[in-house]
């Protein structure tokens, strides 16, 4: 199993909808997660970060976690044309006594109008 | 603005050669990443380092080289040995490699190709 796996999609959603992106984790995976935002030649920028079990709102972003389930998800609250992204679910490793990131694979977003 | 600066933003490796990608920031962290991300794929780890002159090998540092000698320096050297370069190869940092709940810096990218 690899440590953080996405769907890639493409995931379409019609403007104003929730879009709901999904991420489940192993075991070696510890309990801190990122949601980064990728758009097409460009670098990642951070949306959310969670790092307890529940809810974490930001604006049109909630970012879910559940321990018991090794699920993470980003919901996108009314959506819009410029969130057309790769999102990127990312957690923790630990190797040789450091903290290392692990990224799943991104899932495609498109947001038709 | 503190930031991470990568040059150049485009490269063209020929056969056999091997050429050198850098990577500069000034937020004073001590952790710097490499990555390599493939067209509809995640970043895959190169290299790290989380303190100057010491560094680790990530989960496909075949055909890798880097340096750590000072705080605010990573390069990257693609080597000859490294077949299919090919790829958009970012640089990240974080304020520490010690604390788990650290958030990735990237800087631009640069966009390596094969001549």
């Amino acid at each position: 199993q690899k440590e953080v796996e996405q769907n890639s999609g493409p995931l379409s959603v019609p403007e104003g909808a929730i879009a709901s992106l999904n991420c489940t984790y192993s075991d070696r995976v510890s309990q801190s997660f990122f949601w980064y935002r990728q758009y097409s030649g460009k670098s990642p920028e951070l949306i959310m970060s969670i790092y307890s079990n529940g809810d974490k709102e930001d604006g049109r972003f909630t970012a879910q976690l559940n321990k018991a389930s090794q699920y993470v998800s980003l919901l996108i609250r009314d959506s819009q044309p410029s969130d057309s992204a790769t999102y990127l679910c990312a957690g923790t490793r630990l190797r040789g006594g450091s903290y290392i990131p692990t990224f799943g694979r991104g899932t495609s977003l498109i947001v038709h109008p | 603005d503190g930031g991470i600066t990568q040059s150049p933003k485009y490269l063209f490796r020929k056969e056999g050669q091997n050429v050198t990608l850098s990577c500069e920031q000034n937020l004073n962290h001590d952790a710097m990443y490499w990555y390599r991300q493939d067209p509809g794929q995640g970043l895959r780890l190169i290299y790290y380092s989380q303190i100057v002159n010491d560094f680790q090998k990530g989960d496909i540092a075949e055909g890798y080289s880097v340096s750590r000698e000072k705080k605010e320096s990573f390069p990257l050297t693609v080597t000859s040995a490294q077949k299919n370069p090919t790829a958009f190869y970012l640089c990240a940092s974080t304020t520490t490699g010690a604390s788990i709940n650290q958030p990735q810096h990237f800087g631009d990218g640069t966009r390596l190709s094969i001549l």
